[in-house]
């Protein structure tokens, strides 16, 4: 079944302890990104990934790094949380920037 | 920059009444639209999406949307909704903004309340 796939779903934790938040595609697509959800604010893109070791800025990528060494995974790093931070969180894959993304069912953290 | 407009923030509707919900985006160039839901506690899923040719799309459940260049419009629309349309609903859009770069914006989103 084509799925993309986040974990944790849900993580509590403090100020400063770094975290990261997998995700994982299994349709061979090339485009993935990383997206908070907010209230009243929609969705607002963090990172994205055209391609393997590519990767750029979306609209809000303040407290975020990302990676992708492999195709099939594009990892979430905050390196130090912020109670700002607490959201939820969804990975996005397609086969192109232009086409329709796959979502993964999201993660909801929450920084204390 | 670009933006993109959905212009009701909660709509609340009986079954069986008739839905519109608005968007505008700010560009007028090239662009790829998209609808996309989330039920509760889901992930965000593709309803239909709009690239080129007829401007009236349809998408899964009896949803469509229509695409008017002129009024920098993307709206859906079902005849008919059913308490299983509750949920909130994205309009995305995609702008082609040179030498191979796009950009990606969603809507704020439009939650959906259908009243059995």
């Amino acid at each position: 079944e084509a799925q993309v796939t986040q974990n944790p779903r849900y993580l509590i934790t403090v100020t400063g302890k770094k975290l990261t938040v997998t995700c994982s595609q299994n349709m061979n697509h090339e485009y993935m990104s990383w997206y908070r959800q907010d209230p009243g604010l929609g969705l607002r893109q963090i990172y994205y990934s055209m391609n393997v070791e590519v990767t750029d800025k979306g609209d809000v990528p303040e407290g975020y790094k990302v990676s992708r060494k492999e195709k099939r995974n594009f990892p979430l790093i905050l390196e130090s949380p912020s109670p700002n931070q607490t959201s939820l969180y969804f990975c996005a894959s397609s086969l192109g920037r232009t086409q329709p993304q796959h979502f993964g069912d999201g993660t909801r953290l929450s920084i204390l | 920059a670009q933006s993109v407009s959905q212009h009701n923030h909660h709509v609340i509707l009986s079954e069986a009444a008739s839905l519109e919900l608005g968007c505008n985006y700010s560009y007028g160039g090239t662009v790829n639209l998209f609808w996309y839901v989330q039920y509760p506690g889901q992930h965000l899923q593709l309803l239909l999406k709009y690239f080129s040719g007829d401007p009236l799309v349809k998408g899964i459940k009896g949803f469509e949307a229509e695409f008017i260049k002129s009024k920098f419009s993307f709206n859906l629309r079902k005849p008919s909704v059913q308490w299983s349309d509750t949920a909130e609903y994205f309009c995305a859009v995609i702008v082609y903004s040179g030498a191979g770069s796009y950009q990606l914006t969603f809507g704020k989103g439009t939650k959906l309340s259908v009243i059995p």
